[in-house]
């Protein structure tokens, strides 16, 4: 089954301790992206990816970092977090941007005390 | 940067009302729309798609978009809605060539039964 997957789902954590959250797809799309979701503001995008170790800065990449090693994974790295990055986190993959739609994860709700 | 406008943030139908939700973008150039939908709980899914064509596109579950090029609009449709409609509808704007997608803050549409 075609799918995006997260982990973890959910996740309380504290302010400035390291987390990740995973994100693999198994549909061989080349370009993965990450996503916020809050209140009134709909998805805003943090960082995308177009291939293997090739990535770039959304429209709120502060406080998050990002790697592609492997085509099919694209973790979502939070070095210090805060308060602020409280959210909904949405991971997405799509053959190529202008070839198709974005194929999203489940979500990964973070709550940082 | 890019913006995506969504004006209505909150609409109330009752079964068998007709539905129209408006989606203008600000880029002047070639672009991909979509509309997605995210039932309560769950991920986002595509609900329809345009990148070239006949500017009127139906999608899932009786759904259909026009686009009109010189109002910059993507407006979503459906005749009659269901209970089962329940749910945060986003529209999407991909500027050609580029690599990032970008979302309106949603629109919530409670369908009473």
């Amino acid at each position: 089954e075609a799918q995006v997957t997260q982990n973890p789902r959910y996740l309380i954590t504290v302010t400035g301790k390291k987390l990740t959250v995973t994100c693999s797809q198994n549909m061989n799309h080349e370009y993965m992206s990450w996503y916020r979701q809050d209140p009134g503001l709909g998805l805003r995008q943090i960082y995308y990816s177009m291939n293997v170790e090739v990535t770039d800065k959304g429209d709120v990449p502060e406080g998050y970092k990002v790697s592609r090693k492997e085509k099919r994974n694209f973790p979502l790295i939070l070095e210090s977090p805060s308060p602020n990055q409280t959210s909904l986190y949405f991971c997405a993959s799509s053959l190529s941007p202008g070839a198709g739609e974005l194929f999203f994860g489940e979500g990964s709700r973070l709550t940082v005390l | 940067a890019q913006s995506v406008s969504q004006h209505n943030h909150h609409v109330i139908l009752s079964e068998a009302a007709s539905l129209e939700l408006g989606c203008n973008y600000s880029y002047g150039g070639t672009v991909n729309l979509f509309w997605y939908v995210q039932y309560p709980g769950q991920h986002l899914q595509l609900l329809l798609k345009y990148f070239s064509g006949d500017p009127l596109v139906k999608g899932i579950k009786g759904f259909e978009a026009e686009f009109i090029k010189s109002k910059f609009s993507f407006n979503l449709r459906k005749p009659s809605v269901q209970w089962s409609d329940t749910a945060e509808y986003f529209c999407a704007v991909n500027i050609y060539n580029f690599n990032k997608f970008y979302f309106g803050s949603g629109t919530k549409l409670n369908v009473k039964p």
